[in-house]
């Protein structure tokens, strides 16, 4: 059974740090891994996606890496800002039948204080 | 080219009334994925549809739950007789036609803005 564990639960960091959030997970054969972004009483923002295939991905600021052989994904962002406050999950998908199903971490809520 | 919608995005009902939640995808798309998040909880898989067909299901209470995802129209959870502990938001996720067994960007799933459910 596929679980998602992700490190920090919480992380106040000063504005313009560089942070890592961690995801791992005990299943390593996964179809592919989607790192989202929620704020408060908002809905899900997918920031990236990572095929089964791939090392890592960027946009911006951001930048995801994959190793599947250990079960671990990180979410690197750089010079964070206080508009980077919220709650960052961490998905991973298990192709099965012809669809991908989303096992999610109970994720890391990140404060950027100015 | 308008996202996965949801309403009601809030909805209140009293204890023994029945909640239904609507989720139409992405133009295009005929994969629905419904999730739940309880307070604090992250976000569990329930049901798994394509077009008037329901794939998987092992996510959703035995009783109670149905989901629906007719041919025209929107997809439909639907929460008969609701107790307090179904207060939760739910979250509607469509993906494109075809997610395709070497990988890309067709298996990407696209969320909702989600429907808060309040039970009295």
């Amino acid at each position: 059974k596929q679980e998602v564990t992700q490190i920090p639960a919480a992380l106040s960091v000063p504005e313009g740090e560089n942070l890592v959030l961690n995801c791992s997970f005990t299943d390593s054969a996964i179809y592919n891994l989607q790192w989202f972004r929620q704020d408060p009483g908002k809905g899900l923002t997918s920031l990236l996606l990572i095929q089964s295939s791939q090392r890592e991905q960027t946009s911006g600021r951001l930048n995801a890496s994959l190793d599947k052989s250990s079960g671990r994904s990180t979410l690197y962002i750089a010079a964070s800002q206080p508009g980077d406050s919220a709650t960052y999950l961490c998905a991973v998908g298990g192709f099965s039948g012809g669809y991908n199903k989303l096992i999610f971490g109970a994720g890391t809520r990140l404060a950027v204080h100015p | 080219n308008a996202g996965v919608m949801q309403n009601p995005r809030h909805l209140v009902r009293r204890r023994g009334q029945e909640a239904r939640l609507r989720c139409s995808p992405v133009k295009g798309h005929s994969h629905v994925y419904w999730y739940r998040q309880l307070p604090e909880e992250g976000l569990k898989f329930m049901v798994y549809l394509q077009k008037e067909n329901i794939i998987d299901e092992s996510g959703m209470p035995k009783e109670r739950f149905s989901a629906e995802f007719p041919k025209e129209g929107p997809s439909i959870l639907r929460i008969q007789q609701v107790v307090r502990g179904d207060s939760a938001a739910y979250f509607c996720a469509s993906s494109p036609s075809s997610p395709g067994l070497a990988g890309g960007p067709d298996n990407e799933q696209f969320f909702g803005p989600g429907t808060r459910l309040t039970v009295l």
